[in-house]
């Protein structure tokens, strides 16, 4: 059992550059989330979804789209990548709302 | 919206010294959950506590949950090396947040052999 992999772990982007950032997850939760960490910073919300088709902005959306046209696949988007994007960033999925929630690996991002 | 704060910011003990992290919300919660961060790693759940004044142990970390539900505290008695890294505690939101977790800034605990 994998749980929720995201790929890729580390990624250096050019100013302007744009890219997708993977996740999966294979315990067919259908809560899924996008958060990024700053440093001494707690996680702070990007997008969330509820379910296949359904997503909606988090606290902090601006510079980032995603889609859910699976229960297992939750990709972030970056588009037109600025230097306040560096951040780790951290999918996570859970069963229930409110649950318990489980998270992959991250992905580091830095944008120069 | 719901704040989610967290005291202290950093902890630095001597090996066998007990630690204690404070977690308190601005508004009640359903439930509060810890989560435990390696340097360099990901959060990984810990505990989940739903019930007012809940106390759980795991071995030698001991967790509670106010008689109000604002508020919550992780105990670790006689500190090891392998407990070094940043603990969280988080609350869920609400249905317009998809029931995301709001997370505190997070105590990160250093032990020196």
């Amino acid at each position: 059992n994998a749980g929720v992999t995201q790929t890729p772990k580390f990624r250096i982007l050019k100013i302007g550059q744009s890219m997708t950032l993977q996740c999966t997850q294979d315990m067919n939760h259908n809560y899924m989330y996008w958060y990024r960490q700053d440093p001494g910073m707690g996680l702070k919300l990007i997008y969330y979804s509820v379910g296949a088709g359904i997503t909606d902005k988090g606290e902090v959306p601006n510079g980032y789209n995603v889609s859910r046209s699976t229960t297992e696949d939750f990709p972030l988007r970056l588009e037109l990548a600025a230097p306040s994007q560096t951040s780790v960033y951290f999918c996570a999925s859970s069963p229930l709302g409110a649950g318990i929630q489980y998270f992959g690996a991250g992905t580091r991002l830095s944008v120069l | 919206g719901q704040q989610v704060m967290q005291i202290p910011q950093y902890q630095h003990v001597q090996e066998g010294e007990d630690f204690t992290t404070y977690c308190n919300s601005s508004t009640t919660l359903s439930n509060i959950q810890w989560y435990k961060q390696r340097p360099g790693g990901h959060p990984v759940f810990l505990i989940q506590l739903v019930k007012s004044g809940e106390v759980k142990k795991q071995k030698r970390l001991t967790f509670q949950f106010g008689e109000a539900k604002k508020n919550s505290s992780l105990h670790i008695t006689a500190t090891q090396t392998t407990d070094v890294g940043t603990y969280f505690c988080a609350g869920p939101g609400g249905s317009n947040s998809g029931y995301a977790l709001n997370f505190g800034k997070g105590t990160s605990l250093l032990v020196t052999p």
